[in-house]
């Protein structure tokens, strides 16, 4: 069975500092992984996600993750905060090997920016 | 930009009541997802349709959530009779295809109180 642990349900930076968001992942499978942002009393916007190919993956507002399989880990990074980057976020796995390639996601990370 | 829709936004029942939400996926996505999102946690899948049919619904309670996308296009989740445990917002997201390597697209939500 997939899994995913966010590591601290709360992070708070100062603007223009370095944002870093946590996510290790268990998968008896080889997996897909994904970044969602979700703002208040919104759907989920996907940031990000990696498939196959390179471990370093890029994007949407200056957001960056990189797989690193023997430390099942999938970090968010973004060099600098924004004011804007305040919100919710969630990673999560494809429950790949069955028929439904559902996501699993994480508990989730609220980051909050301070001015 | 083509996007999901939902509705209600918001809706508040009594417990006991019955209550559905409409949701009409991105033009052309054959696979459509409900979510259940409790406050405080990362979404989990309830129902997963391909075209009109259930592709996964293990985490859907049977003996009161019913799901149904009889024409393979919009779809309506309902509840009856709905419990104070049912709180919570309800996502709807669609892909193209049901592969894990497709981006889900999630809509606004339905944020249920239940009375």
């Amino acid at each position: 069975a997939q899994s995913v642990t966010q590591l601290g349900s709360h992070v708070s930076v100062s603007e223009g500092a370095l944002v870093l968001l946590r996510c290790n992942y268990s998968s008896s499978v080889p997996p897909y992984l994904f970044w969602y942002v979700q703002y208040p009393n919104q759907g989920l916007q996907l940031l990000l996600k990696y498939t196959t190919g390179a471990t370093l993956v890029k994007g949407i507002n200056g957001f960056e993750a990189e797989f690193k399989k023997s430390e099942t880990s999938f970090h968010l990074t973004k060099p600098s905060a924004h004011m804007s980057d305040a919100a919710e976020y969630f990673c999560a796995v494809t429950a790949g090997g069955d028929s439904s390639y559902k996501l699993i996601f994480g508990s989730g990370t609220r980051l909050l920016v301070r001015p | 930009e083509a996007e999901v829709a939902q509705s209600p936004r918001y809706k508040i029942t009594e417990k006991s009541q019955a209550v559905a939400f409409w949701c009409d996926p991105i033009s052309g996505h054959a696979t459509l997802y409900w979510y259940r999102q409790i406050l405080g946690q990362g979404p989990e899948l309830l129902v997963q349709f391909q075209d009109e049919s259930v592709v996964d619904d293990s985490q859907l309670p049977k003996d009161r959530f019913s799901a149904e996308r009889l024409k393979g296009v919009d779809s309506t989740l309902k509840i009856q009779p709905a419990e104070l445990g049912d709180s919570a917002m309800y996502l709807c997201a669609s892909s193209l295809e049901r592969y894990s390597y497709n981006e889900q697209f999630f809509g606004p939500g339905t944020r249920l109180t239940v009375l």
